[in-house]
């Protein structure tokens, strides 16, 4: 089966950097999403990354290493609208049409 | 702008009720899923189709059916509610080569009594 991890919490300040990880498990790695969802809000989808290396989406970035079956996600400028849930999410190759999603990070940016 | 639509923000229901819930997309898109969002458990897919009468089950199918008449919209039932089907439902779409850009509906909180 696939398995992700990621941390449950993350607390940083405005205008910070922070970088939330995710690591996974799985046979047949295709690639890696993020998500953001807000309070009350659906997800909204920010990167997606295939090969190995940064992906660069404004004050977003998305890196993938596949031979550590690891990624992050690095929110740089910090703004209070951050504040939110972070969703890693891979793909498979035997997967077919779906994605296997992280429980989630929790971000809170604080003054 | 892609847009989901899911038919009903909240819903109360009673244990044993058959429940639908429907989604609604208007971008032509081929793919289609249900997930249920639970606290601490993350996005957890029920059902997906990538056509029209065609659904292939997720990770927790159980309870739960799917029906796929028309291109835009996927219904979600529950044949029997129970009380551990309370729960967020949502609702995406994708392109058939898409499926790491997903597109959400606003969820719908069901609660069954």
């Amino acid at each position: 089966g696939q398995s992700l991890e990621q941390p449950s919490e993350v607390t940083a300040v405005e205008g910070a950097i922070v970088q939330i990880n995710c690591t996974y498990q799985t046979s047949g790695f295709y690639g890696l999403s993020w998500y953001q969802q807000h309070d009350g809000g659906a997800p909204t989808f920010l990167s997606y990354n295939a090969l190995d290396g940064l992906e660069e989406t404004g004050r977003f970035s998305s890196f993938l290493s596949r031979s550590d079956s690891y990624g992050y996600l690095l929110l740089q400028e910090l703004q209070m609208k951050d504040s939110a849930s972070y969703f890693c999410a891979v793909g498979f190759t035997g997967g077919g049409n779906k994605l296997t999603f992280g429980t989630g990070t929790q971000l809170k940016v604080e003054l | 702008d892609v847009k989901v639509t899911q038919s009903s923000r909240y819903l109360v229901k009673r244990t044993g009720e058959k429940v639908f819930l429907e989604c609604v997309q208007d971008m032509d898109h081929e793919n289609m899923f249900w997930y249920r969002q639970d606290p601490g458990l993350g996005l957890r897919l029920i059902y997906f189709s990538y056509d029209v009468k065609m659904k292939e089950k997720g990770d927790i199918p159980e309870g739960y059916s799917v029906s796929r008449e028309k291109k835009e919209r996927f219904s979600l039932i529950l044949e029997s509610a129970s009380t551990n089907q309370t729960s967020m439902y949502l609702c995406a779409s994708s392109t058939p080569g898409g499926i790491y850009e997903q597109y959400f509906g606003p969820g719908t909180r069901l609660t069954v009594t």
